[in-house]
């Protein structure tokens, strides 16, 4: 069964160091998506991407966050300038091209911030 | 804006009990809903979800949910507890309008043997 898959599993930086966090989503979806979770709370959504552009972000995505798909397989995302409070697990997902399809979670990158 | 309410971070059960997990919506449009699990130091796996059509929606490891739209509930529900069940249970809403998913808070089930 077609899969997310995220590299890598855990990453450790210092504070504003840059961390580039990659996602190879299914092959034949159309919408990629980070979100975060910190320990502990509840999952939060940080942006979507479509047709190589982003369709949508919240609050937390600000100018330290960007998003990118450089290939045809892989999509990533980096902090350009890592803040204690960006210390989280980060999931990408991705889904088909109609909007009931399911997001499909890859399994995280665990980033702790020091 | 769209919000998930799931009451009770904690649920526990003995193994064998009936499972019931809650959770309300908000959404100003008809939602799109779906139930996902975590199980320690993984990703999160769809369980089951609705969009449309009928609204008791059965998943896998026998869990189902019903969609209530005069209650704005999609409670998750397995009659039978099992200690394979324990993990952590998000609700999500999203809509036909491509909105990302909005999580709930999520709920920790723990089955006592």
């Amino acid at each position: 069964e077609p899969e997310v898959t995220q590299t890598p599993s855990h990453q450790v930086t210092q504070m504003g160091q840059e961390v580039i966090l990659r996602c190879v989503p299914i092959s034949n979806h159309l919408y990629f998506y980070w979100y975060r979770q910190i320990l502990g709370q509840k999952v939060e959504f940080l942006v979507s991407f479509y047709n190589n552009e982003i369709s949508e972000k919240s609050e937390i995505f600000d100018d330290q966050f960007s998003v990118e798909r450089p290939d045809g397989s892989n999509f990533t995302l980096k902090i350009r300038s890592t803040k204690l409070e960006d210390s989280a697990m980060y999931f990408c997902a991705s889904r088909g091209s109609r909007p009931q399809e399911t997001q499909y979670f890859g399994p995280g990158t665990r980033l702790l911030v020091l | 804006a769209q919000s998930v309410t799931q009451l009770g971070s904690h649920v526990s059960v003995s193994e064998g009990a009936l499972v019931l997990l809650r959770c309300n919506y908000s959404s100003s449009v008809p939602p799109y809903l779906f139930w996902y699990v975590q199980y320690p130091n993984q990703g999160l796996q769809l369980l089951l979800k609705y969009t449309t059509g009928a609204t008791l929606v059965k998943g896998i490891n026998g869990f189902e949910a019903e969609f209530k739209k005069s209650e704005t509930s999609f409670h998750l529900t397995k009659p039978s507890a099992h200690m394979s069940d324990a993990a952590e249970y998000f609700c999500a809403v999203s809509d036909v309008r491509n909105t990302p998913l909005v999580f709930g808070k999520g709920t920790r089930l723990s089955v006592i043997a």
